[in-house]
């Protein structure tokens, strides 16, 4: 019965390689986005997106890319990776403005 | 600018009541979330205030006044479960993308 799931959970890569981060829900949410929690524990928006509309945080480098096959997913896919990319990823969805977001579990990404 | 702003850390003891406050300067925020995140785990949906005023939901309470970019939460009875970061974020955009302040890391003491 889990709501927001993620995977994988933990990810270690080194530099310059391309992974993916997979993310789906089951709560019929027609909004989903990628957050990303530095070592800091800062909490940053990355992207929104609904079947209609992607919103790029301007501040997310092109490396970066989200890809959604349907309504209940939404991968992230990272290309080159660097050292500052080392985070937890968070997947998260909801109806959109007004509405709580539900977040999965997190991917932590170690690059080395 | 969207800057929230909220003390990096506090302390508190078991059975007592805890403010958190958190200050933003923003436009365009449509309404404050305040989240919960234990360590090495995901937020978890606390309040939504969109309206000026506190709204109450057992041991937690969540206040806003947004003439003065100002919201508080209040955590009465607190337990030892409740040491975990407090995160205030403003609901912006045409998404409700959430833009987060740095959090609160709350230590419960006995």
């Amino acid at each position: 019965d889990t709501a927001v799931s993620q995977t994988p959970k933990y990810l270690v890569t080194q530099m310059g390689n391309d992974k993916s981060i997979k993310c789906e829900q089951n709560l019929g949410h027609d909004t989903m986005y990628w957050y990303k929690q530095d070592s800091k524990k800062f909490l940053k928006i990355m992207f929104s997106y609904n079947n209609k509309e992607l919103i790029i945080n301007e501040t997310v480098p092109n490396r970066f890319s989200p890809k959604s096959p349907d309504k209940a997913h939404l991968n992230l896919h990272i290309n080159s990776l660097e050292l500052g990319d080392s985070a937890v990823y968070f997947c998260a969805s909801g109806h959109g403005t007004g509405y709580e977001q539900y977040f999965g579990p997190g991917t932590r990404l170690t690059v080395t | 600018g969207q800057n929230i702003d909220q003390p990096t850390e506090m302390t508190a003891t078991e059975g007592a009541i805890v403010q958190i406050n958190c200050t933003y300067q923003t436009s365009g925020f449509n309404g404050l979330f305040w989240y919960q995140q234990h360590a090495g785990e995901a937020p978890t949906f606390l309040s939504y205030n969109v309206l000026d005023g506190l709204e109450e939901k057992g041991r937690f309470s969540s206040f806003l006044s947004r003439s003065k970019g100002y919201s508080y939460l209040l955590l009465k009875e607190l337990q030892m479960k409740d040491s975990a970061s407090y995160l205030c974020a403003g609901d912006g955009g045409s998404q409700g993308n959430l833009i987060f302040g740095k959090g609160t890391k709350l230590s419960v003491k006995p």
